[in-house]
């Protein structure tokens, strides 16, 4: 079965710094990989995705992720954070199903706070 | 957005009490999901319907039923509700490239006293 290992459970990062938020997976097939964000009480957010090709996927608000085969990575990264970036974020594992669509199972998150 | 709406928003309930919850899609999706969202587990999949009447099992289905007799309304029903399932309800539809992508309503906090 598959699942996802989001090593950090809380980060600090101050405004204007770096952030890399660490995300393993295991799957025995190509996985398709997924970050999500979610701000307090508020539903999730897809900021990118991973499916084929190059290893390298932009998403919204500035974040991009590198997908790792070798080391069965997918680590999310922004190279400046801004205060709005403070959330907790998911990283998910997509299990295809036979007849389209999939299943998805979720780390266990990594919440975020950000220093002025 | 993604057209999906979750009703109730907020519910406490006693345990032993049925519970139902509602999500809504306005945009014809194939694909719903139901989650649940407990700290330190992040979100765990419940059930799921590829189309109406088709639906299986999640992770986490004991003690949940599910019922989609409408594309755009996947129900879930908690028959005797207990306080292992204080929680927080998120509905989800697949859209996007090859349908892999997931997409969240609002969520539904399920308090049972």
């Amino acid at each position: 079965a598959q699942s996802v290992t989001q090593p950090d459970i809380h980060i600090t990062v101050s405004e204007g710094a770096s952030l890399e938020l660490r995300c393993n997976y295991s799957y025995g097939a190509t996985p398709y990989l997924f970050w999500y964000v979610q701000s307090p009480g508020q539903g999730l957010q897809l900021l990118l995705k991973y499916f084929s090709g190059d290893t390298l996927v932009q998403g919204i608000k500035g974040f991009e992720a590198e997908f790792k085969r070798s080391q069965s990575s997918f680590n999310l990264r922004k190279p400046s954070v801004h205060w709005s970036d403070a959330a907790e974020y998911f990283c998910a594992v997509g299990l295809i199903l036979t007849g389209g669509g999939n299943k998805l199972t979720f780390g266990t998150g990594t919440q975020l706070k950000v220093e002025l | 957005d993604a057209g999906i709406t979750q009703s109730p928003r907020h519910k406490v309930t006693e345990t032993g009490t049925p519970v139902t919850l509602r999500c809504h899609q306005t945009e014809n999706h194939r694909y719903m999901y139901w989650y649940r969202q407990d700290p330190g587990h992040g979100l765990r999949l419940i059930h799921y319907s590829y189309g109406v009447k088709d639906t299986d099992k999640g992770e986490v289905s004991d003690g949940y039923s599910v019922s989609r007799s409408k594309t755009e309304d996947f129900l879930l029903t908690l028959e005797s509700a207990t306080s292992s399932q204080t929680s927080v309800y998120f509905c989800a539809i697949a859209a996007g490239t090859g349908t892999y992508e997931q997409y969240f309503g609002p969520g539904t906090r399920l308090t049972v006293t």
